[in-house]
């Protein structure tokens, strides 16, 4: 089955603490991104990958940090330094960067703060 | 001015009628369009995609582009329980895509 995958579907933080969220894909897409959003709001970009070993900052990247090491991974730590992390995190590939192709989201991961 | 605006909702229409969700955007070059389904608590799903001024047909469901107005908006025809969600507009231009907040559809039986 090609596809998203993100783990966990819950995960929670305590305070000062780095969490790591994962996203793996088999469709053998170039691009992978990540979201995050809020109740009522809609989606917001952290950062994005076009290629291995090269990402970019989105909109909202402080308090986040990525890695792309292989094509069908792209992980995303919530460091501590994020004051507000409370959210829905989705992760996105599609085939090529460029903004202009679909691109198809993971499950999502649910962060809490204890 | 946001980049993507949509009514929140919540749209509320009756079983086998017709839902009308629409879109504007502010970004005059933007190039790609997109609907996306969420249900509560779930991730997004591709509905449609449409790129040139018109309508795109698919099923129950038709896009509609209008670059000039720079509006875009979805039809679903008869609608079911099943179609109620939040619908979001997405739209790109080069490297970035743009999301709205989405509209809240719920289709009464």
């Amino acid at each position: 089955d090609g596809g998203i995958t993100q783990s966990p579907k819950y995960l929670f933080r305590k305070e000062g603490q780095n969490v790591t969220l994962s996203c793996e894909q088999n469709l053998n897409h170039d691009a992978m991104y990540w979201y995050r959003q809020d109740p009522g709001q809609g989606l917001r970009l952290i950062y994005y990958s076009q290629i291995v070993n090269d990402f970019q900052k989105g909109d909202i990247a402080e308090g986040y940090s990525v890695s792309r090491e292989k094509k069908e991974s792209f992980p995303l730590t919530v460091t501590s330094a994020q004051k507000n992390p409370t959210a829905f995190y989705l992760c996105a590939s599609s085939s090529q960067g460029g903004g202009q192709e679909t691109q198809y989201f993971g499950p999502g991961t649910r962060l809490l703060v204890l | 001015q946001k980049e993507v605006e949509q009514n929140s909702g919540p749209l509320s229409v009756p079983e086998g009628a017709i839902a009308s969700l629409n879109c504007t955007y502010s970004d005059r070059v933007s190039q790609s369009f997109f609907w996306y389904r969420q249900y509560s608590g779930k991730s997004p799903e591709l509905i449609m995609s449409i790129y040139s001024n018109g309508d795109k047909e698919d099923g129950r469901f038709t896009a509609q582009l209008n670059k000039a107005s720079q509006y875009v908006s979805l039809l679903i025809r008869d609608s079911q329980p099943s179609d109620s969600a939040t619908y979001l507009c997405a739209v790109t231009n080069n490297n970035d895509m743009r999301f709205g907040a989405g509209t809240r559809l719920t289709v009464k039986p």
